[in-house]
């Protein structure tokens, strides 16, 4: 069974643009949370999707949105870029109240 | 005052020592703990689950809850140089799942 993907692995932008990070859910799993961790740093929580809809967000600016689709994916989108926003970009999905949560392996967003 | 608290370290063990990796958490309603593993440049690896209080084994790893003093621990025996990672412990509350800082660990030969 395949665990959760994220897409890209790496992407490097510039100062101004917009991201898009992508991650599939284990299959099943309804929920989808984001997080960002930025080098030596914790994880800090950015939004939580569960079927389809946005369930929490943690507190960051609102150039940082998603949306979840019907088969359960995830996109995370990052507009205006700042220097700041480089950081690994990571992807977990649960399914069932209380179930376990995987991750994935992050996309590692650059911005120059 | 943050709903987990765990001490980051850095914590330094020689080879073949107990490690002990603690969090305290706030919110009773957190029913579910769980510790990751987390390599550099890499996605936590889920390391163990419990929902209830009391000690899971799994090999060298032990997790411990206390839910009376709000108060979890991640146990490692005989620990390994590739045991060298950071350690987050996360609660969950319904499908909220949230993170301490983590414990930055390394065990040196």
């Amino acid at each position: 069974e395949a665990g959760v993907t994220q897409s890209p692995t790496h992407l490097i932008k510039t100062r101004g643009q917009q991201a898009t990070l992508r991650c599939s859910p284990i299959s099943g799993h309804t929920s989808v949370y984001w997080y960002q961790q930025a080098l030596g740093l914790g994880l800090q929580f950015l939004l939580w999707y569960d079927e389809g809809e946005e369930r929490n967000r943690g507190n960051f600016p609102p150039r940082f949105s998603g949306r979840q689709f019907p088969n359960y994916s995830s996109e995370l989108n990052v507009n205006a870029l700042e220097l700041e926003d480089s950081a690994l970009y990571l992807c977990a999905s649960s399914g069932i109240q209380g179930d376990e949560a995987f991750f994935g392996q992050g996309t590692r967003l650059t911005v120059v | 005052q943050k709903e987990v608290e765990q001490d980051p370290g850095p914590l330094s063990v020689p080879e073949g020592a107990i490690v002990s990796l603690n969090c305290t958490y706030s919110n009773s309603a957190f029913q579910y703990f769980m510790w990751y593993r987390q390599y550099s440049r890499k996605g936590p690896e889920l390391l163990m689950y419990t929902y209830s209080s009391g000690n899971k084994e799994d090999g060298r790893f032990t997790a411990q809850v206390d839910k009376s003093s709000k108060y979890i621990s991640l146990f490692i025996r005989d620990s390994q140089p590739s045991d060298s990672a950071t350690y987050l412990c996360a609660v969950i509350s319904g499908s909220r799942l949230t993170f301490g800082e983590g414990t930055q660990l390394t065990v040196n030969p």
